[in-house]
C-alpha cells in the first residue's frame, strides 16, 4: 500500500520561496504520476501541476506557469514543490497525490489515492 | 479552462438518500472521481471511474453521470458521512491539459 509522507510545516516571508517534499514508500514510485493540490484557509481544491517520475516533465496548471517547479528524485522516491515569488494568497495547505489513469469503453478517467497528510505553509511579514 | 460547479451545501436527514451533483463541460469526456474531507484532514476518495469503490469505502456511496453531470449518491447517509465532498475531472480545454476540481459541497447530515 503506497503512502505519501510530507514535509512539515513553513512560515515564509513575501517574496521568498518555498520547497515541500512528498515521499513515498510502499509501492512503485516512478511510473505513477504525483499531483500537487493545494486548499487555503477556508477554500476548495485547487490542482498546481504534477509529474510522471519515470519520465521527468512536469505539467502545470496556467495559473501557476512560472512561479512552480515540481520535480522528482527516483533515487529516494520523493516528490517536490517549490513555490517562489510567495504572496499572503499562497498561505494554504498543499497535498501531494497519486495521480492514477485509467479508461474504459474509450472514456478516459482518473483519480487521486492515496494523498499525504498536507503540508501548512504560511506566508506572512 | 473549464469548470466543475457544485452546490455549496446539501442536507440529509440520517438514513436517508442524498445525492450531490457536479457539473461542467469536461464531464462529457471524462468521468469524474469524487473526494470525501473531513476538517482538518486530507482528502480521501471515495469514487472513481464509472463507479468503482476504492477498498474500504462502504457501499452506500455511489457514482453515476450523464450528459454533463456527474453525481455521488449517499443511500443510507451515516452521520460519519458529514463532510465536505469534492468532485474532480480532467479538463482538456484549451491546449493545456490539467485538472479542474468543484468548489465543493458541505453535506450536513441531520
Amino acid at each position: 500500500q503506497v503512502q505519501l509522507v510530507q514535509s512539515g510545516a513553513e512560515v515564509k516571508k513575501p517574496g521568498s520561496s518555498v520547497k515541500v517534499s512528498c515521499k513515498a514508500s510502499g509501492g512503485t514510485f516512478s511510473s505513477y504520476a504525483i499531483s500537487w493540490v493545494r486548499q487555503a484557509p477556508g477554500q476548495g481544491l485547487e490542482w498546481m501541476g504534477g509529474i510522471i517520475p519515470i519520465f521527468g516533465t512536469a505539467n502545470y496548471a496556467q495559473k501557476f506557469q512560472g512561479r512552480v517547479t515540481i520535480t522528482a528524485d527516483e533515487s529516494t522516491s520523493t516528490a517536490y514543490m517549490e513555490l517562489s515569488s510567495l504572496r499572503s494568497e499562497d498561505t494554504a495547505v498543499y497535498y501531494c497525490a497519486r495521480d492514477r489513469e485509467d479508461i474504459v469503453a474509450t472514456i478516459l478517467f482518473h483519480w487521486f489515492d492515496p494523498w499525504g497528510q498536507g503540508t501548512l505553509v504560511t506566508v506572512s511579514s | 479552462s473549464s469548470e466543475l460547479t457544485q452546490d455549496p451545501a446539501v442536507s440529509v436527514a440520517l438514513g436517508q438518500t442524498v445525492r450531490i451533483t457536479c457539473q461542467g463541460d469536461s464531464l462529457r469526456s471524462y468521468y469524474a472521481s469524487w473526494y470525501q474531507q473531513k476538517p482538518g484532514q486530507a482528502p480521501v476518495l471515495v469514487i472513481y471511474g464509472k463507479n468503482n469503490r476504492p477498498s474500504g469505502i462502504p457501499d452506500r456511496f455511489s457514482g453515476s453521470s450523464s450528459g454533463n453531470t456527474a453525481s455521488l449518491t449517499i443511500t443510507g447517509a451515516q452521520a460519519e458521512d458529514e463532510a465536505d465532498y469534492y468532485c474532480n475531472s480532467r479538463d482538456s480545454s484549451g491546449n493545456h491539459l490539467g485538472e479542474v476540481f468543484g468548489g465543493g459541497t458541505k453535506l450536513t447530515v441531520l
